[in-house]
Order: structure tokens, then sequence, then C-alpha cells
């Protein structure tokens, strides 16, 4: 079936370092893909996403390109901040499915 | 726009007894979610509607388990007779029928059963 794998956390960084986190999806067909953020005591919120391959989703300066040939939808940023510290889900939507698949969620924790 | 809310926030119940949880959506969302959310998982679908219409559960709901819309607005998500492996956060989500991937979550109810 449908799955979506993250790198496992936590990811712990110094503040202003250089952001990935690995995302890796099995799907048939032409999935949507989605990173959503999840604070701590919050839910998930909508951080970027991507409809089609070769498609670049960003915001907030976070970054991430749908590579259909690896299957994969990795997140960047350039310098990481103290308040992105939060846990981050990959996720793909297929049509026709009607429901959002996760990965396991991946912890970043940003010190000073 | 005042997003998806969802009441209560936290429930701490006893094995055996009953809850319910409520989920009111964006007003002009035609389509509600259910998704149940473990410790370290990432969440899990359980239910959707569109307007009142349940139109897909899941394996994980079991017979324990119902959701309602009955009026095409807000939702309710029963537990009858709690296990302690229902503890969990239950996350609700709403969209546009014309845009159902992109969907929107509440702030989720995290249930104790003790």
């Amino acid at each position: 079936g449908d799955s979506v794998t993250q790198m496992e956390g936590p990811v712990t960084l110094s503040e202003e370092a250089f952001l990935t986190i690995n995302c890796t999806y099995t799907a048939t067909g032409y999935p949507s893909l989605f990173w959503y953020v999840q604070y701590p005591g919050e839910g998930l919120q909508l951080l970027l996403k991507a409809t089609k391959a070769d498609d670049k989703g960003s915001n907030k300066g976070f970054e991430a390109t749908y590579r259909k040939e690896t299957t994969s939808f990795h997140l960047e940023k350039g310098s990481v901040q103290v308040s992105d510290s939060a846990v981050y889900f990959c996720a793909l939507f297929k049509g026709g499915y009607n429901k959002l698949i996760f990965g396991a969620g991946t912890r970043l924790a940003v010190h000073p | 726009d005042t997003g998806v809310s969802q009441d209560p926030r936290h429930k701490i119940t006893k094995r055996g007894q009953n809850v319910t949880f409520r989920c009111d959506p964006i007003s002009e969302h035609n389509r509600l979610y259910w998704y149940r959310q473990t410790l370290g998982q990432g969440p899990e679908f359980l239910t959707y509607f569109q307007n009142e219409a349940q139109l897909e559960k899941s394996r994980l709901l079991s017979d324990r388990f119902s959701a309602e819309r009955p009026k095409g607005s807000f939702s309710t998500l029963e537990i009858q007779r709690t296990e302690q492996g229902d503890s969990a956060m239950y996350l609700c989500a709403s969209s546009l029928q014309n845009s159902q991937e992109t969907q929107y979550f509440g702030p989720g109810t995290r249930l104790l059963v003790l």
C-alpha cells in the first residue's frame, strides 16, 4: 500500500545551521506531497505542498522539491531558528482516496 | 475564518467509560475528517464526511467508535467502552470538496484512558 518514510529524529541543530529532513514515498499514480509542522501542544499546520513532479513548494524559508525519479520530497531550510523547533510530518494525498497518509514525523530541536 | 476548533482539548477517563469529542470545521468547508495520532507516530485516517454523509471509514474505526455530522456542520466522535489502547490524540480536519488535498487541522483532543 501507499506509505511515507521519514528520517528518524530527533534532529538537533545549532541556530543558523542548514536543515535537511528526508522523506520518501511509495505510491502508485501521481500523489500530491505535503509537509506539515506541529508545534508543542498544537495541531498540524500546513507548511508547504507540491502537486506534481519537479514542483517546488516553499514557505517561511523552508522548501521541498517533488522528485518523482527518486520518489522523494526532502525538506530543507538554509538557516534554522530556535522557533523552528517542532515535529515535521511528510504526507501524501491521492485523489480518490480522500485521506492524507503521513510519515511518523521527525522532531527538530534547534539550540541557540 | 476562525479555523478548525475541537472540544475538549484534553480528556481523562476510566476504562469502560464513554467519551464524546466535538469538532467545528471552517465554516465553508463541506468535508470533515477525523484522524488519530498515537505517541511518536503520524496521524492515521479514521473517517470522513462530505456534508452530513459519512463516506469512508478506516478499519481502525472499530464498532465502539461512531462519528456523526448531523447537519453538515460540526461533527462528534464517540468512543464507547473506552480501552487503554484508545489513548491518543484525536485530530479533526476540514477542506473544501474541490480542494480536498489541502486539509486544515484543529488543535486536537488528547484522550487518556486510565
